[in-house]
């Protein structure tokens, strides 16, 4: 079983649509992270939920919204999509926020906005 | 803001001992340092963790000064299936921590 599944692995899609990508986690985390991957392999967190709740809202465009529907799941959709939001999504889970805990990661979307 | 700087990138042979140093002048008291590999096309997969002295695993070991202001990830005899990406990661503490990856240190290995 994986740990950290993200759908889909590959997304193309054209400017202005609107797009969904899906996270679950089967590990009983509490907490829930997406980060982007650009074309640099720059690392950067967007989004970090714990139970449920929005803990971390880096600087990122109204048009990224994550939801959390329970503390398995944490979906992230994109409205208007644009060119620069290609890139690599990653979703992480982990057990608690400290930095002595281990985050998992899952295989990535690759979002490729045409 | 804690910050982690490392080599852009290193090559090695086959069989050689690999040693990455992570700068981390800004670390607090209660951050612990945790080392990633990314594959290509794959997400970043957890290695070591410390906090001070020395840590070992079964696939690296992670040396940590008396000041913590540096770290270094060893890895043993690397083969070739260790070329990855590899992170140095410090918690940062902003009200609550996240995961801030740096630039990474790009590792080839070449047989």
């Amino acid at each position: 079983d994986t740990a950290v599944s993200q759908t889909p692995k590959y997304l193309v899609t054209q400017m202005g649509n609107d797009k969904s990508i899906k996270c679950e986690q089967n590990l009983g985390h509490d907490t829930m992270y997406w980060y982007k991957q650009d074309s640099k392999k720059f690392l950067k967190i967007m989004f970090s939920y714990n139970n449920k709740e929005l803990i971390i809202n880096e600087t990122v465009p109204n048009r990224f919204s994550p939801k959390s529907p329970d503390k398995a799941h944490l979906n992230l959709h994109i409205n208007s999509l644009e060119l620069g939001d290609s890139a690599v999504y990653f979703c992480a889970s982990s057990h608690g926020q400290a930095t002595n805990t281990e985050a998992f990661f899952g295989q990535g979307t690759r979002l490729t906005v045409v | 803001l804690a910050k982690t700087t490392q080599p852009i990138s290193m090559d090695s042979y086959e069989g050689q001992e690999v040693n990455i140093t992570c700068s981390h002048n800004n670390i607090a008291t209660n951050d612990y340092i945790t080392w990633y590999q990314q594959f290509p096309s794959q997400g970043p997969r957890f290695i070591i963790q410390g906090y001070k002295t020395k840590v070992t695993n079964e696939v690296a070991s992670l040396f940590i000064p008396a000041d913590r202001k540096s770290s270094t990830l060893s890895l043993p005899r690397v083969s070739l299936s260790d070329t990855a990406v590899y992170y140095c990661l410090v918690g940062d503490k902003e009200g609550t921590y996240k995961y801030i990856f740096g630039t990474g240190t790009r590792l080839k290995v070449l047989a």
